[in-house]
């Protein structure tokens, strides 16, 4: 089973800094990880899929990169309403699995 | 527009069973892979069970191999998930989740129902 270790547990930061979060796989997984961002209460909505693609809709301010075994997600200027929990996901291998995620909180 | 309608949920006793139902429109069902994915209270998310658009093939996370059954009827647009020998860890919100093309990620889900298992 692959895996998916995310750093930091928590963010804290102000609406308009920017985010980096940072998702580490136990073995390679051909950039075959995605993105996912959870409000309270909400089902998870997909942001990135493929280590860069933004989801239909997503704003430009979400990006995804990496490769191998390392990967991030950076917003770049955070809005209100993306103070939420994220979660990456990789489809390379059986189970699909899920990081623990990390939670953006309003410093 | 893609909807997806989780129904079914509910409390039920260590050891039973339920069965959980998600209604679909808005994209070609029988076209895409459908999954399961739970969250337990306050925790993160664990995938369960993946269905092939053709039925041909499914997929169970370890924790619920053997005591959980996916299941899809493209006639209604349902997908199903019947779970047997329910425990105490199996409590968590079930999510329906469509994959995207060529097995992609999960790119819609229902807003989840909730299943207790409690005595």
């Amino acid at each position: 089973e692959i895996v998916l270790t995310q750093s930091p547990a928590t963010l804290s930061l102000s609406p308009g800094e920017r985010a980096t979060l940072s998702c580490r796989a136990s073995q390679s997984i051909r950039g075959l990880l995605g993105w996912y961002q959870q409000r309270p209460g909400q089902a998870p909505r997909l942001l990135i899929y493929d280590t860069s693609n933004r989801a239909t809709a997503i704003p430009p301010r979400f990006s995804g990169s990496g490769s191998g075994t390392d990967f991030t997600l950076t917003i770049s200027s955070l809005e209100p309403e993306d103070f939420a929990v994220y979660y990456c996901q990789q489809r390379s291998n059986w189970p699909l699995t899920f990081g623990g995620g990390t939670r953006v909180e309003i410093k | 527009e893609v909807q997806l309608l989780e129904s079914g949920g509910g409390l039920v006793q260590p050891g039973g069973s339920l069965r959980l139902s998600c209604a679909a429109s808005g994209f070609a069902f029988r076209s895409f892979p459908m999954s399961w994915v739970r969250q337990s209270p306050g925790k993160g998310l664990e995938w369960v069970s993946t269905i092939s658009p053709g039925d041909t093939n499914t997929f169970y996370a370890d924790s619920v191999k053997g005591r959980f059954t996916i299941s899809r009827d493209a006639s209604s647009d349902t997908l199903y998930l019947q779970m047997h020998s329910l425990r105490v860890e199996d409590t968590a919100i079930y999510y329906c989740a469509k994959r995207g093309p060529n097995w992609g990620h999960f790119d819609f889900w229902g807003q989840g129902i909730l299943v207790t298992v409690s005595s």
